[in-house]
C-alpha cells in the first residue's frame, strides 16, 4: 500500500534550518510528482512547493523562494524540504502529498495538482 | 493569488441529515477544484476532484458540483465518521485553499 513516512517534530530557533524528510514506499517512487504543503495552526493548508523525483525538478511558491530547497534521493525513496532563515510563522505541520497525477504512456510525468496520498505530517515549532 | 471562501464556518448536524458545504472562489477557476477531509492529528484526504469526480475509494454519499466561481460539496446522510473539517482547493492558477468548514454533532 502507498505510505509516505515522515520524519519527527522539530523545534527550531528563529534564524536557523530544518529539514523535514518523506520516505515513499508502495509505488513508483519516480512515477509521481510530490508536493509540500503546510497548515498553520488552526488555518487552512498552504501549498509550499513540488519536485519532480524522476529528474530532480523543482517548482516553489513564490513566498518560500530563496528559503526552500526540495531534494530527493532515489536509492532511499525519500524526499526532503529543507527551510532556511526560520521565522515564528513558520510554525506549522508540514505534510508531503503525493500528486495523483502518475506517468503517461510516453514515460512522462503527469502533474494535477489534486494529492491523493498524505504523510503523516511533521510539527515544526519556531521558538526563542 | 485566487481567494476561496468557504460557508459555513460551522455546519451543525445530526447523523442521517444532509450536509451542504459552499465554496466560492474569487475569480474563476472552470472546473479546477477539489474537495478534502480533515480529522484532528490526520492529513486532509482527498475526496472530490475536477469539481465532482470522487476519489478512489470515495463513498457515493460525497458529491461535488459546480463551476467557475461557486462550488458545493454534498454529504447526503451524515454518518458518524464524516463530521470532521472539509477544506476546499484550486488548482486552476497556482493552488490555494480555502479556511474550512468544520461540521460537528448538533
Amino acid at each position: 500500500q502507498v505510505q509516505l513516512v515522515q520524519s519527527g517534530a522539530e523545534v527550531q530557533k528563529p534564524g536557523a534550518s530544518v529539514k523535514v524528510s518523506c520516505k515513499a514506499s508502495g509505488y513508483s517512487f519516480t512515477g509521481y510528482y510530490v508536493h509540500w504543503v503546510r497548515q498553520a495552526p488552526g488555518q487552512g493548508p498552504e501549498w509550499v512547493g513540488w519536485i519532480n523525483p524522476k529528474n530532480g525538478d523543482t517548482n516553489y511558491a513564490q513566498k518560500f523562494q530563496g528559503r526552500v530547497t526540495m531534494t530527493r534521493d532515489t536509492s532511499s525513496t525519500t524526499v526532503y524540504m529543507d527551510l532556511s532563515s526560520l521565522r515564528s510563522d513558520d510554525t506549522a505541520v508540514y505534510f508531503c502529498a503525493r500528486d495523483m497525477g502518475g506517468t503517461s504512456m510516453v514515460g512522462v510525468l503527469l502533474i494535477t495538482d489534486y494529492y491523493d496520498f498524505w504523510g503523516q505530517g511533521t510539527l515544526v515549532t519556531v521558538s526563542s | 493569488e485566487i481567494v476561496l471562501t468557504q460557508s459555513p464556518a460551522t455546519l451543525s448536524l445530526s447523523p442521517g441529515e444532509r450536509a451542504t458545504v459552499s465554496c466560492r472562489a474569487s475569480q474563476g477557476v472552470r472546473s479546477y477544484l477539489a474537495w478534502y477531509q480533515q480529522k484532528p492529528g490526520q492529513a486532509p484526504r482527498l475526496l472530490i476532484y475536477d469539481a465532482s469526480k470522487r476519489a478512489t475509494g470515495i463513498p457515493a454519499r460525497f458529491s461535488g458540483s459546480g463551476s467557475g466561481t461557486d462550488f458545493t460539496l454534498t454529504i447526503s446522510s451524515l454518518e458518524p465518521e464524516d463530521f470532521a473539517v472539509y477544506y476546499c482547493q484550486q488548482r486552476s492558477n497556482l493552488v490555494t485553499f480555502g479556511g474550512g468548514t468544520k461540521v460537528d454533532i448538533k
